[in-house]
């Protein structure tokens, strides 16, 4: 089986531009769950959906947006790129019961530049 | 609060050494996870802890989730060369929020 699936892989964009970051989870799995990780940081939890609903957000403004499509993969938008969104953005899908995170598995990521 | 303290920050051993890092937090936490991550690439997860007290291993690893639910360990016995990575500990929230440690970094001398 597929693991979790990422694209593009790397990015780069200008300040102020947008940018969509997609992710397909594994078979099966109805949980997504979107990280910024930070060279030489842990990943930071920025959304998870289930069943296409926002179940979770951090603390990340409201220039990040995200969506679940009906066959669970899912889309991050950033708006209005900063320099300080330059990162790693992970994507991990879990099988969740009652629609908590438990085992997340990770995908590859996307490295976003922004200049 | 709410952010999960990792130590130690980096660690160099020489392979067949046993290694342990842990992660502390102000928090309570109801889940507590390990993970290790390569350069490139996402990362991997080694073993899930459930229940305040539980110690559960996997190969040469073996974690605990502390009693108290603010802390949990990771021990490596017999370190190899390819345990040479960056590990993380996370916290999973009430509310499904995961939150990370900042990682330590092992590098295992042959």
């Amino acid at each position: 089986d597929a693991g979790v699936t990422q694209s593009p892989t790397h990015l780069i964009k200008t300040r102020g531009q947008q940018v969509t970051l997609r992710c397909s989870p594994i078979s099966g799995h109805k949980s997504v769950s979107w990280y910024q990780q930070v060279l030489g940081q842990g990943p930071q939890f920025i959304f998870q959906y289930y069943e296409k609903e926002e179940r979770g957000r951090g603390n990340f403004p409201d220039r990040f947006s995200a969506r679940q499509f009906p066959n669970y993969s899912s889309e991050l938008n950033v708006n209005a790129l900063l320099l300080g969104d330059s990162a790693l953005y992970l994507c991990a899908s879990s099988l969740p019961s009652g629609g908590a995170i438990n085992e997340q598995f990770f995908g590859p990521g996307t490295r976003l530049t922004v200049l | 609060g709410q952010q999960l303290n990792q130590s130690p920050q980096s660690m160099f051993i020489q392979e067949g050494e046993d290694v342990s890092m842990n992660c502390t937090s102000s928090s309570i936490f109801n889940t507590w996870l390990w993970y290790k991550q390569d350069p490139g690439e996402g990362p991997v997860l080694l073993i899930a802890l459930y229940k305040a007290g539980e110690l559960t291993s996997n190969g040469r690893l073996t974690a605990q989730f502390g009693i108290t639910r603010k802390d949990s360990f990771l021990n490596i016995s017999a370190s190899i060369p390819s345990d040479v990575g960056i590990y993380f500990c996370a916290g999973q929230l009430y509310n499904n929020d995961m939150r990370f440690g900042a990682g330590t970094r092992l590098t295992v001398k042959p």
